[in-house]
Formats: C-alpha cells, sequence, structure tokens
C-alpha cells in the first residue's frame, strides 16, 4: 500500500523556524513535493525533491532522504500569513498521492 | 492569464440526483486530476486523465464519472450511487510525463453540499 505521515498540527510563534516531517511507503517513488493551502483556498506548490539533500527557495527549504523515506519542510522566519495546512506529496509514475496534512498554527 | 477554472464555486444536490462539476485549463497541460478533500484531511484522487480520450480510476472513484474530450476540460460527475458527497472538490493538472517535478496548479474547488 502507499501511505504518507506527517503531524495534524505544529504552532509556532512569529519570527520562528519551524519543521514539519513527513514520512512515506510507497510502490514507485519519483519525488517528494511539498504543497500549501489556506482555509477555504486551492493547494499551491512549494517545492520537490527528486534527489538526497536539501533544496532551499526562499524562506522554505525542503531535506528528502530516500534511504529513510524521510522528508521535511523548514520554515524560517515565520509569519502569520504562514498560517495554513501543508501537505507533502509522493509522485509515483502519473499518480501522486498526497498526505493528510499539518497545520501549521503562527501565534505573535 | 493561464490557469485552472473550476465550476460553480458552490453547488447543492438533492437525492437521487447527479450533478456534474466543470474542470477548464488553458496552461495546455496533458495530465489532469480530480481530488476530493473532506474538513481536516487530505486529498483523495478520484480520477485522473494523461492524455485526451483516456482516463484512469484514482483510489475512491465508486460513485463518480468523467470524460475527457478535449485536451482543455475534464468534467466530473458526482452520480447518486456516490452517498456521501459532501466535500470540497478540486481539479488539477500538470505537464504530461511521469515526473514529479512539474507541479500540479489546482483550480479554486467547489464545495458540494447535500439538499
Amino acid at each position: 500500500g502507499q501511505s504518507l505521515e506527517q503531524p495534524s498540527e505544529v504552532t509556532a510563534v512569529e519570527g520562528a523556524i519551524v519543521q514539519i516531517n513527513c514520512t512515506y511507503q510507497t510502490s514507485g517513488f519519483y519525488g517528494l513535493s511539498w504543497y500549501q493551502q489556506h482555509d477555504g483556498g486551492a493547494p499551491t506548490f512549494l517545492s520537490y525533491n527528486a534527489l538526497d539533500g536539501l533544496e532551499e527557495t526562499g524562506r522554505f527549504s525542503s531535506f528528502l532522504s530516500r534511504s529513510d523515506s524521510y522528508g521535511y519542510l523548514l520554515l524560517q522566519e515565520l509569519q502569520m500569513k504562514d498560517s495554513a495546512s501543508y501537505f507533502c506529496a509522493v509522485t509515483g509514475g502519473f499518480k501522486t498521492i498526497f498526505g493528510a496534512g499539518t497545520r501549521l498554527f503562527v501565534k505573535a | 492569464d493561464g490557469g485552472i477554472t473550476q465550476s460553480p464555486k458552490y453547488l447543492f444536490r438533492k437525492e437521487g440526483q447527479n450533478v456534474t462539476l466543470s474542470c477548464e485549463q488553458n496552461l495546455n497541460h496533458d495530465a489532469m486530476y480530480w481530488y476530493r478533500q473532506d474538513p481536516g484531511q487530505g486529498l483523495r484522487l478520484i480520477y485522473y486523465s494523461q492524455i485526451v480520450n483516456d482516463f484512469q480510476k484514482g483510489d475512491i472513484a465508486e460513485g463518480y464519472s468523467v470524460s475527457r474530450e478535449k485536451k482543455e476540460s475534464f468534467p466530473l460527475t458526482v452520480t447518486s450511487a456516490q452517498k456521501n458527497p459532501t466535500a470540497f472538490y478540486l481539479c488539477a493538472s500538470k505537464e504530461g510525463g511521469r515526473a514529479g517535478n512539474q507541479p500540479q496548479h489546482f483550480g479554486d474547488g467547489t464545495r458540494l453540499s447535500i439538499l
């Protein structure tokens, strides 16, 4: 079967750094993606890792370890607008499987 | 601007009724997807299509049907066989191919409720 595990909720303060972990079990793996979704809105793409290591895009970084079937999203200099749900997603072939999402609450 | 348009934004279904959700994209993407999202949950794949006139069942296809007669359009019909249709439905598209480095672009969704 295919499954992704990520924490259901994370709370952090403005200006801090937060890490959202994702472990996966899939048949067929091309890469790990991260999406952000604000309440009532559409998911938007944040990052993609196909190879082991860290990818940095502005305040957001994403890490992948294929041997551990593990990745994380790192958000730095948190802002109130970062309060949203974050989904990890595994692409294997033509399908993309999404995790249940991590709700991030950023406090002032 | 290129993008994905879903309509309507809100839809109400009566018992025993079939309803169709529209999804149109002008991104010239080959692949299109339909997802269902329940409150506080992730996205579950209903159907996907890699090319015109071809589509595949996802993980929760029962009670749904799709067509892909044009590259730009991928409508989803929620049939009366779907006994719990209340959810947020998201349509997505991406460039073709198996690699995951092309992101999926999502529409703004349709919120379906039972009357």
